[in-house]
């Protein structure tokens, strides 16, 4: 059974500061990793993606993977007001399907 | 420009009483997803189409069925919605079932009463 994990949060950030968003998931035969960003009532939107172990920087973003632990995170820094949103990760095997873990609700505090 | 369209964006059905929502595309992708995603949920696969090649999901219930008549739509029928049904019903395209370039529609939520 594929699984990901997220913590649904809310997590809360002040205005400039790193925000943090985790991820773990139980397919070791996970091969790509994906963050969408979703706000309230739109559809999901691509932010990173990441199949290497380690870091992938884009911005503002990282997207770090340790596929040893099964774990994948986001980071976001100098967080604003507008990353106020749900932040979705997902994963894929084989067969190239996303599944999706619920989502972390993050809230920047101006 | 919309990119990916799902129509129309607001539904709402009777309990039992058939429904169907529409996607169509500009971007000439050759598979075609269909996605539900229920408040605070996680966006769940209920089948794609690889060309006219149509892979339903395991668990997708009889309930839902899909058509695509043509390269630019794809359909999403619910023969006979419950109050569970209740969900944003997202569509989504990408080229060669790549997953680094998949497209999502606006969504359409649907509401059963």
């Amino acid at each position: 059974q594929k699984e990901v994990e997220q913590n649904s949060g809310p997590l809360s950030v002040p205005e400039g500061a790193i925000a943090s968003l985790n991820c773990t998931y139980s397919d070791r035969g996970s091969q790509s990793f994906f963050w969408y960003r979703q706000y309230s009532g739109k559809s999901p939107e691509l932010i990173m993606f990441i199949y290497s172990n380690g870091d992938k920087e884009d911005g503002r973003f990282t997207a770090q993977l340790n596929k040893a632990s099964q774990y994948v995170s986001l980071l976001i820094r100098d967080s604003q007001p507008s990353d106020s949103a749900t932040y979705l990760c997902a994963v894929t095997t084989g067969a190239n399907n996303l599944f999706f873990g619920t989502g972390t609700r993050l809230t920047v505090i101006p | 420009d919309a990119m990916v369209i799902q129509n129309p964006r607001y539904q709402v059905t009777q309990f039992g009483k058939p429904v169907t929502l529409s996607c169509s595309q500009t971007l000439n992708h050759n598979v075609m997803y269909w996605y539900q995603q229920k408040s605070s949920q996680a966006p769940k696969l209920l089948f794609h189409y690889y060309d006219k090649d149509f892979n339903n999901e395991a668990d997708t219930p009889d309930n839902f069925q899909s058509r695509r008549p043509n390269t630019s739509f794809c359909f999403l029928d619910i023969r006979s919605p419950g109050l569970g049904d209740a969900a944003m019903y997202l569509c989504a395209t990408s080229r060669d079932h790549n997953p680094y370039e998949q497209y999502f529609g606006p969504g359409t939520r649907l509401t059963v009463t």
